[in-house]
């Protein structure tokens, strides 16, 4: 089974505006990272954040994590049309399992 | 800096065929990964290389996959016979594994799939 569910499954914004997008997991974890994926392209990686971190900061980007919930979220400030993509959450070491990822699309 | 390269991009083959997939990791990478992506069952690792052994190919959905890893430079992905469910997107990744190990991923453009 997936141990990363991304929610919501698709997101929808005005350029401009901030994107949120919220991740759960089932056990507990060492890291968990986030990669983005362009329409028809491969992952890349965003940032990775560790079970002993609450909050990260990446450029427009903002990632937190709450052990206590299995939870983490990926905050876009300022979007722009160039973060239409659809972003994953994975957690593991090497074997990496991912969830099924949010569409972010940013309308101009 | 070359990223991962994959080859083919694009592959159309017919039910029965034998499809290979090919891969070069970035060059100092020691960790190679085989992932599959469909709408149905979302990205998925299929089989993992340290150093050029397989680690774990528990992912491997069937017999008809098998991937060999002869050197550090090169990794190809077999499917035979191939079948219509085997249609999906493959991705093949690597990373920097070892006594400071780099969990990142650094992700191929892929090869779409399509057996008809």
């Amino acid at each position: 089974s997936q141990q990363g569910e991304e929610d919501p499954q698709a997101l929808s914004i005005q350029e401009g505006e901030n994107a949120t997008m919220n991740c759960s997991y089932k056990t507990s974890i060492n890291n968990l990272q986030w990669y983005r994926q362009n329409s028809g392209r491969g992952l890349v990686h965003l940032i990775l954040i560790r079970s002993n971190e609450r909050e990260k900061h990446s450029g427009r980007l903002r990632v937190t994590l709450d052990t206590s919930k299995k939870s983490s979220s990926l905050l876009i400030t300022a979007s722009r049309a160039a973060d239409t993509a659809s972003y994953f959450c994975a957690k593991g070491a090497q074997k990496l399992v991912f969830g099924q990822g949010t569409r972010l699309t940013i309308n101009p | 800096d070359a990223g991962v390269i994959q080859s083919p991009r694009h592959e159309v083959t017919e039910m029965g065929q034998e499809v290979t997939l090919r891969c070069k990791p970035i060059s100092g990478h020691n960790s190679l990964f085989w992932y599959r992506q469909t709408m149905m069952r979302g990205l998925e690792l299929l089989i993992y290389f340290n150093n050029n052994v397989p680690i774990d190919d528990s992912g491997m959905p069937e017999d008809r996959f098998s991937a060999k890893m002869p050197n550090a430079s090169f990794s190809t992905l077999k499917i035979q016979p191939s079948e219509p469910r085997d249609s999906a997107v493959y991705f093949c990744a690597s990373s920097l594994w070892g006594a400071f190990p780099s969990y990142e991923q650094y992700f191929g453009p892929g090869t779409r799939l399509t057996v008809t």
